[in-house]
């Protein structure tokens, strides 16, 4: 079946740069992506949303692009900080209510 | 925010035992909870769907009769392991999503069959 991929499995950055992880997905019917940060030992904290009518959505220190054309979603980080060591995933689901599929997930390490 | 509860945090027993996990939403009622298995550095695998009042979807290859899922309210859901068995061990994690909401997570349950 498709499932939602990443390119990278490990992503170091300097503390205070900005961070970008990518996320390669193959549902072109896919509406709905969803980027979530997951620390050791917990289960996925939601960070941003959005949804397949737009192509870039801002939040607090991050900011999801999506490139319908080439089936490509990016999460950018600004200001790296130590707090946001984790592994981050993709999903993509058909609306808020169904279920949602995870992609493989990205550990970004922050470089002191 | 959203919070959804997950208990126990971590199960050790033996094999052979049956094991339960429940999750509950705390503020919201949860129309919807999803359960989902995650092996070490590995990503979160889509057991099955649980709605409210009716019997739970489970995806391709997951075994209903292993593990039986329970939706019996709106704040409540639970997953029993039947007979675990060491391949068993892993880390459970529910959501719950009420309407026009995203999916909110629990902490997960880490279960380690002896």
């Amino acid at each position: 079946g498709e499932s939602v991929g990443l390119h990278l499995p490990t992503l170091s950055v300097q503390e205070g740069d900005n961070s970008i992880i990518n996320c390669a997905y193959s549902n072109s019917a896919s509406d709905y992506f969803i980027w979530y940060k997951q620390e050791s030992g917990k289960g996925p904290q939601f960070i941003i949303d959005i949804r397949s009518n737009m192509d870039k959505r801002q939040g607090q220190r991050v900011t999801v692009l999506l490139n319908k054309t080439v089936k490509h979603l990016s999460l950018q980080i600004a200001a790296t900080q130590p707090g946001d060591s984790a592994v981050y995933f993709c999903a993509e689901g058909g609306n808020r209510d169904d279920k949602i599929i995870f992609g493989k997930g990205t550990r970004l390490h922050i470089l002191p | 925010g959203a919070v959804v509860s997950q208990h126990p945090s971590r199960v050790i027993c033996k094999s052979g035992t049956s094991v339960k996990i429940e999750c509950r939403s705390l503020d919201f009622q949860a129309t919807t909870m999803f359960w989902y298995r995650q092996f070490p550095k590995q990503s979160l695998m889509l057991m099955a769907t649980s709605n409210e009042g009716s019997k739970a979807t489970y995806e391709q290859g997951v075994e209903k009769d292993k593990f039986l899922i329970n939706h019996a309210s709106l704040t409540l859901s639970t997953l029993t392991v039947t007979s675990a068995h060491p391949e068993d061990s892993s880390f459970y994690i529910c959501s719950a999503t009420g309407r026009n909401s995203p999916q909110h997570f629990g902490d997960g349950t880490r279960l380690s069959i002896l």
